[in-house]
């Protein structure tokens, strides 16, 4: 079964410390993976594609094919980056983002 | 910037009443869909829509739902007879082409509450 597991559904850290927010999926041949990001009273956005393989906003995400995972990085958190965060793999062939249950990043000074 | 948009923003309706959700996508996209998502829980995918048909849905997309692309710029859901289940934000979404289908553009969404 297609699915994909954020294991944490609050992240609490302190202004310029590490963030990880992990995302594993299970999902047969080569997904899509993606984060997508929900500032407050905003729109779902896409933050970033691991096809890309790109920074953006400081954050990146590797995609670990051993581990099915796909955890995404930010070395130096900021206030604004509080928000809630959502992996999205995407079936090869398929149409659909299945999103994880989200994680809240919460930023404070 | 373009966005999708999305009316009305919140809609109450009795049980047993059909209610249509009502989406722009931005005009040069070609791929929509409907998501939604139940208060405290994960963003769900209902239904995908390319080329004035159904190109995949989900198990929640039963014969209760339909969608409709009645013009060259709405994208509608309907529901036929609400259930208090079905209570919850629908966003509605639409990405450009085939190359960058998973690049969707979010509504900002529709709160149906079902009474």
């Amino acid at each position: 079964a297609q699915r994909v597991t954020q294991p944490e559904k609050l992240l609490s850290v302190f202004k310029g410390a590490p963030v990880e927010l992990k995302c594993n999926y299970s999902y047969s041949g080569s997904p899509e993976l993606f984060w997508y990001v929900q500032y407050s009273r905003q729109r779902l956005q896409l933050l970033l594609r691991h096809i890309s393989r790109e920074s953006i906003k400081g954050f990146t995400a590797d995609l670990n094919k051993g581990e099915t995972s796909f955890h995404l990085k930010k070395p130096f958190a900021q206030e604004e980056d509080s928000a809630m965060y959502y992996c999205a793999p995407t079936p090869e062939a398929g149409t659909a983002l299945i999103f994880g249950k989200g994680t809240t990043l919460s930023v404070s000074s | 910037e373009p966005e999708v948009t999305q009316t009305p923003s919140h809609q109450v309706t009795q049980m047993g009443q059909e209610v249509i959700l009502r989406c722009v996508p931005i005009s040069n996209h070609l791929y929509f869909y409907w998501y939604r998502q139940i208060l405290g829980q994960k963003v769900e995918f209902l239904v995908s829509f390319y080329n004035n048909e159904i190109s995949e849905k989900s198990e929640i997309f039963d014969d209760q739902f339909s969608v409709e692309r009645p013009d060259g710029s709405n994208f509608t859901l309907k529901i036929r007879s609400t259930k208090l289940e079905d209570s919850a934000m629908y966003f509605c979404a639409s990405s450009a082409d085939r190359a960058v289908k998973n690049i969707q553009y979010f509504g900002a969404g529709t709160r149906l509450s079902v009474l």
